[in-house]
């Protein structure tokens, strides 16, 4: 079956660090790969998209590449501020299914 | 702001009464969904609706009753729930993953945050 593994958190960085929050997946097929952001008290927003290998997609400063030889999706951004603070999960929904497989969300908080 | 729209905010029932939760969205989706999520967890899904069907119960017990009575809005009758059912409920939308889309990203509302009493 399909999964997502994400980094154990919770990720404490200061403000104007570097992020890295790993994810790897386990898909039939060709997936596409999302990364969804929920800030304290709110649903789930999408952060970023990619739908094929060596797409790369980037929003607000954030970005991750489709790897499909290492089946990965790395998050990324080149520095955090302290509104980052929130829970990010990986996801991916296998073609034609309407099931999004999530990872486990990893917290990032930001101290000034 | 989302673009899915779900009310209440927050909702408080004891075990023996009749709800409903409500969801919104006007992005011209046609497929819906349901999701239960607990505290530090990711959502589960629990239903999925298509073109205004039922087409996925992810095995969730009768005393929760979805209804999709047109391609904007989805409910979530909830009837004589126990104390574990407190969680906070999504609602999400998207283009169904057939008729030409891939597959596209889910919308989701902010959520009720439901307690039982």
């Amino acid at each position: 079956g399909n999964s997502v593994t994400q980094m154990e958190g919770p990720v404490t960085l200061s403000e104007e660090a570097f992020l890295t929050i790993n994810c790897t997946y386990t898909a039939t097929g060709y997936p596409s790969l999302f990364w969804y952001v929920q800030y304290p008290g709110e649903g789930l927003q999408l952060l970023l998209k990619a739908t094929k290998a060596d797409d790369k997609g980037s929003n607000k400063g954030f970005e991750a590449t489709y790897r499909k030889e290492t089946t990965s999706f790395h998050l990324e951004k080149g520095s955090v501020q302290v509104s980052d603070s929130a829970v990010y999960f990986c996801a991916l929904s296998a073609w034609g299914y309407q099931k999004v497989t999530f990872g486990t969300g990893t917290k990032l908080q930001v101290i000034p | 702001d989302t673009e899915v729209t779900q009310t209440p905010k927050h909702l408080v029932m004891g075990m023996t009464n009749k709800k409903s939760l409500k969801c919104e969205q006007h992005m011209g989706h046609r497929a819906m969904y349901w999701y239960k999520q607990k505290a530090k967890k990711p959502p589960e899904l629990m239903f999925v609706y298509s073109y205004e069907k039922l087409s996925i119960n992810e095995s969730v017990p009768s005393r929760f009753s979805p209804e999709c009575p047109n391609s904007s809005l989805l409910n979530l009758h909830l009837h004589a729930l126990q104390p574990e059912d407190s969680a906070l409920y999504l609602c999400a939308s998207s283009h169904p993953p057939d008729r030409g889309y891939s597959n596209q990203p889910q919308h989701f509302g902010d959520g009720t945050r439901l307690s039982i009493l």
